[in-house]
């Protein structure tokens, strides 16, 4: 696709439920960024992967949160034991990335999660 | 680490002149990005800074002092669409390669008629 995608839109789960969020990025981009923005809140960073270095994880809130990314493409961010805290819209961005990074990043429309 | 500050919200007229401040502190350097956000949307790319100046693009410009950790984000001939929050967003470097994009928390920019 022309963007980045990012699935489900939307997703309401129960308290205590694991959750999968996807993303698939702009083909070619190597670098993968993770974050998390609630209501009115700024753009909180979660998790960095740039091509087949280790991932930067140092914004992951808690180890219920992890995140892959398979064969340097589609990502996905898997949240354990929901709680209501939790309830955030997620943004993925990717972008060309490369040793430095200083290439735009572009974001999907991020998915809703509601955690009741 | 990295530590970014912007005002939390700023009111302005329509037809004229707002400039957003921001200022970082960061762990090296490798770049400072403005993005536009509306509500309910993903963020989009406005401006990128690297180097010190000002960088024109239309109605708006970016500038930034490296030396001072200050970038501002000047927006002319405001039109009421212009109503957005605007993040500003730092690269840092930690010797291994780039740092993640951290962003701030938004300038929320309320034009008035």
């Amino acid at each position: 696709g022309a963007g980045v995608s990012q699935s489900p839109s939307n997703k309401v789960t129960e308290k205590g439920k694991d959750v999968e969020l996807r993303c698939d990025p702009i083909s070619g981009h190597t670098a993968l960024y993770w974050y998390r923005q609630s209501l009115g809140q700024g753009l909180e960073f979660l998790i960095y992967f740039q091509g087949n270095s280790a991932p930067d994880k140092s914004g992951l809130p808690s180890d219920r949160f992890s995140a892959e990314r398979t064969g340097g493409s589609v990502s996905t961010l898997t949240i354990q034991r929901t709680q209501q805290e939790d309830s955030a819209v997620y943004l993925c961005a990717s972008s060309l990335g490369g040793r430095k990074g200083l290439t735009e990043a572009f974001f999907g429309q991020g998915t809703r999660l509601t955690v009741v | 680490g990295q530590n970014i500050d912007q005002p939390t919200e700023m009111t302005a007229t329509e037809g004229a002149i707002v400039q957003i401040n921001c200022t970082y502190q960061t762990s090296g350097f490798n770049g400072l990005f403005w993005y536009q956000q509306h509500a309910g949307e993903a963020p989009t790319f406005l401006s990128y800074n690297v180097l010190d100046g000002l960088e024109e693009k239309g109605r708006f410009s970016s500038f930034l002092s490296r030396s001072k950790g200050y970038s501002y984000l000047l927006l002319k001939e405001l039109q009421m669409k212009d109503s957005a929050s605007y993040l500003c967003a730092v690269i840092g470097y930690s010797g291994g390669g780039a740092d993640g994009l951290t962003f701030g928390k938004g300038t929320h920019l309320i034009i008035q008629p």
